[in-house]
Order: structure tokens, then C-alpha cells, then sequence
């Protein structure tokens, strides 16, 4: 059974570019969360979906990004007009269930670099 | 809010020693807490998860004991090796069903040999 799966695994874009990250949650698991990881920051939440739905995007910045998890293919992060600031490591873990029994598995990351 | 916070933010300790990274959370109110192992450019793996009806679990050289009244949990390493050098994570869910994950600001571990 795979891990989770996420490419690209580097990216790099210059300002104002698109930035696309796809991740594909282990198989049987439909519940789907993105974290960031800034330089020199901790791990923080951004959003969690289930097969077609946004369950929660509170850590979510308002402007810019959107995620969707569509019935078929991987879940895809986007970052539209990127900035510098965008500039860190993004992770993607699946579940099997919901519920705070649940562990979550990650995937290795995909390092986005804003020039 | 739960808040999540991990000392020391570094260690560094000679290879054979047995060393413990703590973890402590605001909100007693918890599942569970996850410890999570992070090298250098990589992802995070899982180490143990501890249950919050469980006082500790083990898996090899590591043990993790939490502590829901105090808001602690601890992470022991027995008999340190080059090999455990990276940085350690612990994470809460919060956030009711939602289950999102709460990380600590990690603890960076260098076993010199």
C-alpha cells in the first residue's frame, strides 16, 4: 500500500506565477489535510476536505489559495499570484476516518520556492 | 485555543545517552497526542500515538508517557544514536470532528557519535 504521494516535490515559480500541489492520499483514505511549514515555523493547519467537500478552511489565508478535492485524481492545493512569502514546505496527510481518533499519515512534502 | 509548546527547542547529546523531549498543551481536552520525527528536507513519520485513556506507549528505544491533567507529555530515548538525530514533533487534534492536527514548535535533536 503506498504513503501518501505529493508532487512536485520542489517547485519553484516567480512572483505572480501559479503554483499547483497535488497530493494523493494512502488508498481507502478520503479525508485529505494541507499544512504549511514556514521557514522557521512550526507545522500549521491550512484546510481539510472530503471526497468533493471542504470540510474546514480556517487555516486557510483568504486570498489566493484554494483547495479541492475532486471525486476522482488527488487533491490539489493552488496558489494563485504567488509571493515570496509563500515560500515554504507544504504537507499533505490522508486519514482513513474522521474523528480525533484517527492518525494521519504525510506525505514527504512539496518545497515551493517564490523567486 | 489549544496552544502546543515543546522544550527544549534543541539538544545536543554525546551517542549512548538516554535524553527526554517534553511536550505540553494548553487544552486538557484531547483524543490523543501524536509524536512525529522530521529529517532535514523529508517529511514526517510517525513515531507513537498515545490515546488519551492510555498513560504511555512504547515502540523500541522510544517511550512516550502523557499526562491529560497536567497538560504534559513526554518522549524518552533510550541509548541514543547518530541515526535519531532530526527534529521531533508533537501534535494534538483540535478542532472537534475536524481532527486537524496542532503541532508543537519541535525539539532539534543532534546525537554526535
Amino acid at each position: 500500500n503506498a504513503g501518501v504521494m505529493q508532487n512536485p516535490r520542489h517547485l519553484v515559480r516567480r512572483r505572480g506565477q501559479e503554483a499547483r500541489l497535488r497530493c494523493s492520499p494512502m488508498k481507502g483514505h478520503s479525508h485529505v489535510y494541507w499544512y504549511r511549514q514556514l521557514p522557521e515555523e512550526g507545522l500549521k493547519f491550512m484546510v481539510y476536505l472530503q471526497k468533493e467537500n471542504i470540510i474546514d478552511e480556517s487555516g486557510m489565508p483568504k486570498e489566493r489559495f484554494s483547495a479541492e478535492f475532486p471525486k476522482e485524481g488527488p487533491s490539489i492545493l493552488r496558489i494563485q499570484q504567488v509571493v515570496r512569502g509563500d515560500s515554504a514546505a507544504y504537507f499533505c496527510a490522508s486519514s482513513p476516518f474522521a474523528g480525533g481518533q484517527e492518525t494521519q499519515y504525510f506525505g514527504p512534502g512539496t518545497r515551493l520556492l517564490v523567486l | 485555543k489549544q496552544e502546543v509548546t515543546q522544550i527544549p527547542a534543541a539538544l545536543s547529546v554525546p551517542e549512548g545517552e538516554n535524553l527526554v523531549l517534553n511536550c505540553s498543551f494548553t487544552d486538557s481536552a484531547i483524543y490523543n497526542l501524536q509524536w512525529f520525527r522530521q529529517d532535514p528536507g523529508k517529511g514526517l513519520t510517525s513515531l507513537l500515538l498515545i490515546q488519551s485513556s492510555q498513560r504511555e506507549q512504547t515502540s523500541g528505544r522510544l517511550n512516550a508517557s502523557l499526562d491529560k491533567s497536567s497538560g504534559r507529555s513526554t518522549l524518552y530515548i533510550a541509548a541514543s544514536q547518530p541515526g535519531d538525530s532530526a527534529t521531533y514533533l508533537c501534535a494534538v487534534p483540535y478542532g472537534g470532528a475536524t481532527n486537524k492536527l496542532i503541532f508543537g514548535t519541535g525539539t532539534l535533536l543532534a546525537v554526535q557519535p
